[in-house]
């Protein structure tokens, strides 16, 4: 069973400070999505990466993929109280299904 | 482009009723997912269509759920005699070649079996 480990579960930060979470483990994925999630709605796809080492930039957000493409994380520069949301990282194979993690919960506050 | 629409947003019901959500899917995305999510969790996978037919089910689908697209558009996904277990919210996402993965999700029907 592929799992996918989220840290932190919860953060807590002011505007306009840096922040990373990350996105483990034990298996390789062949890519691996990152979506913010907000309350009673569905995720939205945030990025796609595929490549092992590859870095997207998304205006102030920064996703990496590492080189084994096992993990990732997701930086955000400078955020704002409209980053705040659930994060989800997921990975892909080659069988269609996407294995989500549980998310970080970020708020930032004003 | 309207998106991934998903109906009823809210389901409450008694434990032992049966219950149907629909999903329309982006109009061109021939590929269709079911996902299941409980609070506190990431979303967990159930059952994917390529057009009309349903390739792949996870073992979370019981024998209660079942799911159909019968056309290749909308999909139905129905649970027969609900379970306190059931409650959870029901995602439905879509995508199309050459992506593997889903791209858009519904903003899903939210199940409270009382």
């Amino acid at each position: 069973t592929q799992l996918l480990e989220q840290s932190p579960q919860f953060l807590s930060i002011q505007e306009g400070e840096n922040l990373t979470v990350y996105c483990n483990s034990s298996s390789v994925f062949s890519s691996l999505q990152w979506y913010r999630q907000e309350p009673g709605e569905g995720p939205v796809l945030l990025v796609t990466v595929v490549t092992g080492g590859e870095v997207k930039k998304l205006k102030r957000l920064t996703f990496q993929f590492g080189d084994a493409r096992k993990d990732s994380s997701l930086h955000i520069t400078a955020a704002q109280p409209g980053d705040t949301g659930l994060y989800l990282c997921a990975g892909g194979g080659s069988n269609y299904k996407l294995t989500f993690g549980k998310g970080t919960l970020l708020t930032v506050n004003p | 482009d309207t998106g991934v629409s998903q109906d009823p947003r809210h389901k409450i019901t008694k434990r032992g009723q049966n219950v149907t959500f629909r999903c329309d899917p982006i109009s061109e995305h021939n590929r269709l997912y079911w996902y299941r999510q409980t609070l506190g969790q990431g979303p967990e996978f159930l059952t994917y269509f390529q057009n009309e037919a349903q390739l792949e089910k996870s073992r979370l689908l019981s024998d209660r759920f079942s799911a159909e697209r019968p056309k290749g558009s909308f999909s139905t996904l129905e649970i027969q005699r609900t379970e306190q277990g059931d409650s959870a919210m029901y995602l439905c996402a879509s995508g199309d070649i050459p992506s593997n993965q889903p791209q858009h999700f519904g903003d899903g029907t939210r199940l409270s079996i009382l």
